[in-house]
């Protein structure tokens, strides 16, 4: 598996509070994305990064906030969780030269009750 | 805007019988295709991949894509369906160009009966 980290892997919230999800890398790939799956929507693109304080809005960003200080980490903000975003969350990373595929990492279960 | 469409958002076939998963896409520009599978509880792992080396792509767990521009087509097929291939399959696409963002189809659920 490619070196993806995602933390923490469940987390229950109660609407209303504020949630972080953490994706690490150690293959120094320049691209970072992050997806949420609900079933019959497939995978959903919030955001992405094409380089250390470098991101941008995919197709479902409202509700949510990304950072990325580091080339490693890229940060999901839940600004104030809603039960619409009770989802998983998967992070994925990809070159920037070469074939494009993503690699992910093992997804985060969000709860927001 | 780039996109897949996988047709059949559910696939039973019976152990040994062929399995087919038809997927179209949508792109202004040659296009990057995958195939992606999850199994319960998991990531997704890349299947295979076109990259316009080759037509026919072979893949992992014996799966195999073919591409064809005339149909807009990345139909991913096995000979023989194993209980162990029973997941759901993601069709997806990067576009081409300077877009890296991949887009997804919404999913084949595939059951393999005994």
């Amino acid at each position: 598996d490619a070196g993806i980290t995602q933390s923490p892997r469940h987390k229950v919230t109660e609407t209303g509070t504020p949630v972080t999800l953490r994706c690490h890398q150690t293959e120094n790939h320049r691209y970072m994305y992050w997806y949420r799956q609900d079933p019959g929507h497939g995978l959903r693109l919030i955001h992405y990064s094409y380089g250390v304080k470098d991101t941008d809005k995919g197709e479902v960003s409202d509700g949510y906030s990304v950072s990325r200080s580091k080339t490693e980490d890229f940060l999901l903000t839940l600004e104030s969780a809603t039960s619409s975003q009770t989802s998983v969350y998967f992070c994925a990373i990809s070159h920037s030269t070469g074939t494009r595929e993503a690699f992910f990492g093992q997804g985060t279960r969000l709860t927001v009750v | 805007a780039q996109s897949v469409t996988q047709l059949g958002s559910h696939v039973s076939v019976s152990e040994g019988a062929l399995v087919l998963l038809r997927c179209n896409y949508s792109s202004s520009v040659p296009p990057y295709l995958f195939w992606y599978v999850q199994y319960p509880n998991q990531g997704l792992q890349l299947l295979l991949k076109y990259t316009s080396a080759a037509t026919l792509v072979k893949g992992i767990n014996g799966f195999e894509a073919e591409f064809k521009k005339s149909e807009t087509s990345f139909h991913l097929t096995k000979p023989s369906a194993h209980m162990s291939d029973a997941a759901e399959y993601f069709c997806a696409t990067s576009g081409g160009g300077s877009n890296y963002k991949l887009t997804f189809g919404k999913g084949t659920l595939l059951t393999v009966n005994p």
